[in-house]
C-alpha cells in the first residue's frame, strides 16, 4: 500500500540554524499538509499546498517557515532560524483532490532544538 | 477556525469493556470530522470520518461514530476494548473545503487486563 515517507526520522540542530523536513507524498496526490506536534500537545496544523502554492496557512505558519514541491515527489518544510520552541514532531500528510479524501499521514520527523 | 474539545484527557478501561471517547466541535457549518488514532513512537492513522448522510459511521478496527448535531458531538465508541487498542485518540474537524484540519488534545486510553 503507498503511504507517506519523511526523512530524516529524527533531526537535532542548534538554535538559529536552518532545517529542510522532507517528505514524499504519496504519489497520485495532489494536496499536501504539514503539522507539528509539540511533545505531550496536540496536532496543530501548519499549512496546505495545492497546485504550486499555500492554500491555507494557521497563525503557527510565520515568516519563519516556508514550504516548497522543488520536483515531481518531495515536499519540503523548512524553517529559517530555528527556536528552542520549533521543538516537536513535525508531520507531513497528502491527499488526492476530492476534499472528503482522507489525509494519509507519514510517520513524521521529530526535530530537536538544542 | 473550527475547533475541537476532546474533555478527557486520560481514560482507563478493562479489556472486553466497552469504551465512548468523547469530542465536542465548534464550526459554523456542517463540520467534516475525524477521528485518528496514534500509537507510541507512530503517525496518525485515520479511524473514521464523517462528512455526510447517516450519522453512525463505522470505521476500522470496529469503531464507530456518531454525530450528533444538535450536541455538536462526535463521539467514538467500541462494545468491546482490546489490549491492542491502547494508544492516544484524536478527533479533528475540517474546515470549508478540509483543507486545514484542527484537532483536539486528544485522550489517552488505557486498557487494563
Amino acid at each position: 500500500e503507498p503511504e507517506v515517507t519523511q526523512t530524516p526520522s529524527h533531526q537535532v540542530t542548534q538554535m538559529g540554524q536552518e532545517v529542510i523536513l522532507r517528505c514524499v507524498p504519496i504519489s497520485n496526490h495532489l494536496y499536501f499538509y504539514w503539522y507539528r506536534q509539540i511533545l505531550g500537545q496536540k496536532v496543530e496544523f501548519l499549512v496546505s499546498f495545492y497546485n504550486n502554492e499555500i492554500s491555507e496557512k494557521s497563525e503557527i505558519f510565520d515568516d519563519q517557515f516556508s514550504v516548497e514541491r522543488p520536483d515531481g515527489s518531495n515536499f519540503t518544510l523548512k524553517i529559517r532560524s530555528t527556536k528552542l520552541e520549533d521543538s516537536a514532531m513535525y508531520f507531513c500528510a497528502s491527499r488526492t483532490s476530492g476534499f472528503t479524501d482522507t489525509q494519509y499521514f507519514g510517520p513524521g520527523t521529530r526535530l530537536t532544538v538544542l | 477556525a473550527q475547533s475541537v474539545t476532546q474533555p478527557d484527557i486520560h481514560i482507563t478501561v478493562s479489556e472486553g469493556a466497552s469504551l465512548e471517547l468523547r469530542c465536542n466541535y465548534s464550526y459554523g457549518a456542517t463540520p467534516y470530522l475525524f477521528w485518528y488514532v496514534q500509537s507510541p513512537g507512530q503517525g496518525l492513522q485515520l479511524l473514521l470520518k464523517y462528512f455526510s448522510g447517516d450519522t453512525l459511521v463505522q470505521g476500522i478496527k470496529g469503531f464507530e461514530a456518531e454525530f450528533k448535531r444538535s450536541q455538536s458531538s462526535f463521539n467514538l465508541r467500541k462494545p468491546s476494548v482490546h489490549w491492542s487498542d491502547a494508544a492516544e485518540y484524536f478527533c479533528a474537524v475540517g474546515g470549508y473545503n478540509n483543507n486545514d484540519m484542527r484537532f483536539g488534545a486528544g485522550t489517552r486510553l488505557t486498557v487494563k487486563p
